[in-house]
């Protein structure tokens, strides 16, 4: 299993300002991914991130309003660009749990609250 | 393309009876199917998951759920709720190409005493 902590845990900003929020994993993965979860909705994958690579953006999200980094095997960072309402949701990091190259089980950072006012 | 479906946005039980959340799945290959937990300000936690082989997997506190192929479900069971358990579910299935998991978009448990 991985331990999985985010900073920070929640936020409250004004539109028109960014954030950037860090995800730090207990051990080495290659692969990071980043979810939204809208107020009662579902978890949507923003992007998955590889060291030392750009990150690879699901449809309807853009590297410019969604900015990540990957500088190493266990850390990351999503940056929310030029805030609006509209990005008021919970912010998810995770990591795979299996060694294989087949799908297995993520384990989940406990998740960035962001409100945008 | 994949997709998961939760056809019940909220279920409300009884402390001590019994608990099946539903999900069905679309998947052209063996899918790898899993349950995660999200309590009230968490993150996700696996429940249990699906890959091949026994049809009924047995997960953490207590619950279990049975890959039926004929039916593309994998429904989630308990036999005895705890008010412990009320939360978020979420179905997922995992996919081979691109390693992409998709979530159902969750049953909100309550549980009632």
């Amino acid at each position: 299993s991985a331990v999985i902590s985010q900073k920070p845990s929640r936020d409250i900003c004004q539109r028109g300002t960014s954030l950037t929020i860090q995800c730090q994993v207990d051990s080495q993965v290659t692969m990071m991914f980043w979810y939204r979860q809208q107020p009662g909705q579902s978890l949507t994958l923003i992007a998955t991130a590889n060291q030392g690579s750009e990150a690879t953006y699901e449809s309807g999200f853009v590297i410019d309003k969604f900015p990540i980094s990957r500088p190493n095997l266990t850390f990351s960072t999503l940056t929310v660009s030029n805030m609006s309402p509209e990005d008021s949701s919970i912010y998810l990091c995770s990591v795979e749990g299996g060694a294989s190259n087949l799908p297995s089980e993520q384990y989940f950072g406990p998740g960035t609250r962001l409100t945008v006012t | 393309a994949q997709s998961v479906t939760q056809p019940d946005i909220h279920i409300t039980v009884s402390e001590g009876a019994s608990l099946e959340l539903r999900c069905n799945y679309s998947y052209g290959a063996t899918p790898y199917l899993f349950w995660y937990v999200q309590s009230p300000g968490q993150g996700l936690q696996l429940l249990l998951k699906y890959f091949s082989g026994d049809t009924l997997v047995q997960g953490i506190k207590g619950f279990e759920a049975e890959f039926k192929r004929s039916q593309s479900s994998f429904n989630l069971r308990k036999p005895s709720v705890h008010w412990s358990d009320a939360a978020e579910y979420f179905c997922a299935v995992g996919s081979t190409g691109g390693f992409k998991t998709i979530f159902g978009a969750g049953t909100r448990l309550f549980v009632k005493a």
